[in-house]
C-alpha cells in the first residue's frame, strides 16, 4: 500500500518567519496535492504538483515536486497568524484498477504574534 | 467556485440509532467521497462513486453504507450507530479520478465541504 510520510507533525513559529513542511511518498505518484485544515473545518485546496522539478506559488506559500516525484515541499515565507492550522499533502496513485487520492496525516502549524 | 455542503455541522445520536449523513456538490462532479478523520489516523476513505447509483469500497466500509440516487448527492448512512464511529466526517467531490493518456492528472483535486462532526453516546 502507498506509504506517505509527512513531518514535522507539529510546528510552532513565530510571526514572520518562514518555515517548511515535507511530504514524503515511498511510490512515484501520478500527482502530489496540498491542502489546508482550519481546525474543524473542511480542507482548502491550494495546489497541485504533477511534473518532477515543478514549483507553484500562492501568495506567500511555494511547493516544489523533486524530480523522482517522490517528495514535495512546502514553503511558507514570512509567516503570519492567518497561516495557522493542519497542512495535509495527498497523493494520486494507482491501486489495482482504480485510481485514489491518499493523505498524510498533516502537520499542525501553529503561528504566534 | 465548487461548492460542497453537508446538511449538519454538528450531531450527536445514540448508539443503535440509523444516521444520515448528507453531500450536495454544485459543480457536476461525476465523483464523490466519504471520508472520516481521527486523531493520529488522519483522513481514511470510507466509501466513494464514480457515477449515480454506482459505489465502491475504501478503506474502512464497515458499519457504513452510502447511497448516490442523484449526481450530485451523496449520503452516509450508519446503520447502527457505535461509538467508534464518533468522528469528523468529510464528504468531498471531483471532476475526474483517473490519469489522461498523457499520464496527467489534472482535475482530480477534491473539493470538500465543511464537514460533519458526530457524536455517538
Amino acid at each position: 500500500s502507498q506509504e506517505l510520510e509527512q513531518s514535522p507533525q507539529s510546528l510552532i513559529v513565530q510571526e514572520g518567519k518562514n518555515l517548511t513542511i515535507n511530504c514524503t511518498s515511498s511510490k512515484t505518484l501520478y500527482g502530489l496535492y496540498w491542502y489546508k485544515q482550519k481546525y474543524g473545518e473542511g480542507l482548502i485546496f491550494l495546489m497541485m504538483l504533477q511534473k518532477g522539478g515543478e514549483e507553484k506559488s500562492h501568495e506567500k506559500i511555494t511547493a516544489k515536486l523533486d524530480e523522482k516525484k517522490q517528495q514535495s515541499s512546502l514553503h511558507i515565507t514570512a509567516s503570519q497568524p492567518s497561516h495557522a492550522g493542519i497542512y495535509l499533502c495527498g497523493v494520486f496513485t494507482r491501486g489495482g484498477s482504480n485510481y485514489k487520492l491518499t493523505f498524510g496525516k498533516g502537520t499542525l502549524l501553529t503561528v504566534n504574534p | 467556485d465548487v461548492k460542497v455542503t453537508q446538511s449538519s455541522r454538528y450531531l450527536v445520536k445514540r448508539t443503535g440509532e440509523k444516521v444520515f449523513l448528507e453531500c450536495v456538490q454544485d459543480m457536476d462532479h461525476e465523483n464523490m467521497f466519504w471520508y472520516r478523520q481521527d486523531p493520529g489516523l488522519g483522513l481514511r476513505l470510507i466509501y466513494f462513486s464514480y457515477d449515480v447509483k454506482m459505489k465502491e469500497k475504501g478503506d474502512i466500509p464497515e458499519g457504513y453504507s452510502v447511497s448516490r440516487e442523484k449526481k450530485e448527492r451523496f449520503s452516509l448512512i450508519l446503520e447502527s450507530a457505535s461509538t467508534n464511529q464518533t468522528s469528523m466526517y468529510l464528504c468531498a467531490s471531483s471532476f475526474s479520478l483517473s490519469i489522461s493518456f498523457s499520464g496527467r492528472a489534472e482535475n482530480n483535486e477534491q473539493f470538500f465541504g465543511p464537514g460533519t462532526r458526530l457524536t455517538v453516546l
